[in-house]
């Protein structure tokens, strides 16, 4: 089955602090994750995806796939950063996403 | 920067009524999706469409739902007989291929009484 978890809805961290949001997937084969951001009253964007090993606005996230983890990471917490974030699982036929449940970003100033 | 738009942001209807939500993806894109969120829940793929035919739909997307694009700019989701379960916000994406980023409308929130 092919399924993404987030298991935290919630999260709030000092502003500077580091943060981790986590994201946990089932999928048998090469996996082809992402990270997807809402800011308040905005559309779902994309974030980051794996296979460009990449980091925006300061956020990564690895591929571990012994422990079948994408977690986001950022090293110091910004007020910008406070959104809802969205962990995304590409379906075989690549043409369906599987999302999580979301994480709620909150940064406190 | 092009943008997915949707029409109208909020829709009430009763149920059993028809409703037709509208999308306009950007211009180059060949690929078009629907999926959903209700309140709460997770988002979910509905369906994809490609060369004017789904290429991928969901078990969300039974007979009760149908897409269409009507001319050459807008992609159309129809639920034919509203649920109270069919409230939900309404996310039309749009790619330009199959394999590439899906951009993301505002979104288009259903509420069914």
């Amino acid at each position: 089955a092919q399924r993404v978890t987030q298991p935290e809805k919630l999260l709030s961290v000092f502003k500077g602090a580091p943060v981790e949001l986590k994201c946990n997937y089932s999928y048998s084969g090469s996996p082809e994750l992402f990270w997807y951001v809402q800011y308040s009253r905005q559309r779902l964007q994309l974030l980051l995806r794996h296979i460009s090993r990449e980091s925006i606005k300061g956020f990564t996230a690895d591929l571990n796939k012994g422990e079948t983890s994408f977690h986001l990471k950022k090293p110091f917490a910004q007020e910008e950063d406070s959104a809802m974030y969205y962990c995304a699982l590409r379906g075989r036929t690549g043409n369906q996403f599987y999302f999580g449940t979301g994480t709620s970003l909150t940064v406190i100033p | 920067e092009p943008e997915v738009t949707q029409t109208p942001s909020h829709q009430v209807t009763q149920m059993g009524q028809e409703v037709i939500l509208r999308c306009v993806p950007i211009s180059n894109h060949l690929y078009f999706y629907w999926y959903r969120q209700i309140l709460g829940q997770k988002v979910e793929f509905l369906v994809s469409f490609y060369n004017n035919e789904i290429s991928e739909k969901s078990e969300i997307f039974d007979d009760q739902f149908s897409v269409e694009r009507p001319d050459g700019s807008n992609f159309t989701l129809k639920i034919r007989s509203t649920k109270l379960e069919d409230s939900a916000m309404y996310f039309c994406a749009s790619s330009e291929f199959g394999y590439n980023e899906q951009f993301f409308g505002p979104g288009t929130r259903l509420t069914v009484l």
